[in-house]
């Protein structure tokens, strides 16, 4: 069974600039979230779908990052436009339904210069 | 006060070792106990999950609940080198509204010296 994709997979940009990142859930799997984590901290949830729509995205910061997921399977997290403090890996993990073991992907890291 | 307290390390032990990590939670309505693995340059992956007090085992490693402590802890008996990760303790809440939220320690850095 194929894992949680992620790309890129690393991104370097200068503050003020927009980024894209995608993420392909494991297939069959109905829930999806986005996790930010900086450096020596855990994951943070950032938000969380089940198919198409969101559950919770009670810790994004909305004036810069959003997300969809368009289908019910793919999804983007967009920031725009970066901050320093941006920099950080992003995780994208899937589960089968809300309340299952959560599945990761290997993160996108991103740099903010 | 976070809901999660862990000890970041890092910590180092020789290979063959016993391994004791440790979390702290505050808040009494979470019920699932998680221990994560995270090799550098990759996700998290579960390594053991438990919802009550008490011990777990599972080959070498042994996750430990005490809900009356809001204590948890995971132990590594025979650490091997390939042991060396970070391990992220993680709690989640289930509730009502369909917005279940695992909440993750800061990690602990360990290595096995061989």
């Amino acid at each position: 069974e194929a894992g949680v994709a992620q790309s890129p997979r690393y991104k370097i940009i200068e503050k003020r600039q927009s980024v894209a990142f995608w993420c392909n859930p494991i297939s069959g799997h109905a829930t999806l979230y986005w996790y930010q984590q900086i450096l020596g901290q855990g994951p943070k949830l950032l938000i969380q779908f089940q198919n198409n729509g969101v559950v919770d995205d009670s810790q994004l910061p909305k004036d810069r990052f959003s997300a969809e997921r368009l289908k019910g399977v793919d999804s983007t997290l967009k920031i725009q436009p970066a901050k320093l403090e941006d920099s950080a890996v992003y995780l994208c993990a899937s589960s089968p339904r809300i309340q299952e073991t959560q599945y990761f992907g290997p993160g996108t890291r991103l740099l903010v210069l | 006060q976070k809901e999660v307290e862990q000890d970041p390390g890092p910590l180092s032990v020789p290979e063959g070792a016993i391994v004791s990590l440790n979390c702290t939670y505050s808040n009494s309505a979470f019920q699932y106990f998680m221990w994560y693995r995270q090799y550098s340059r990759k996700g998290p992956e579960l390594l053991m999950y438990t919802y009550s007090s008490g011990n777990k085992e599972d080959g070498r490693f042994t996750a430990q609940v005490d809900k009356s402590s809001k204590y948890i802890s995971l132990f590594i008996r025979d650490s091997q080198p390939s042991d060396s990760a970070t391990y992220l303790c993680a709690i989640f809440k289930i509730s009502n509204f369909g917005n279940e939220k695992l909440t993750f320690g800061t990690g602990t850095r360990l290595t096995i010296i061989p």
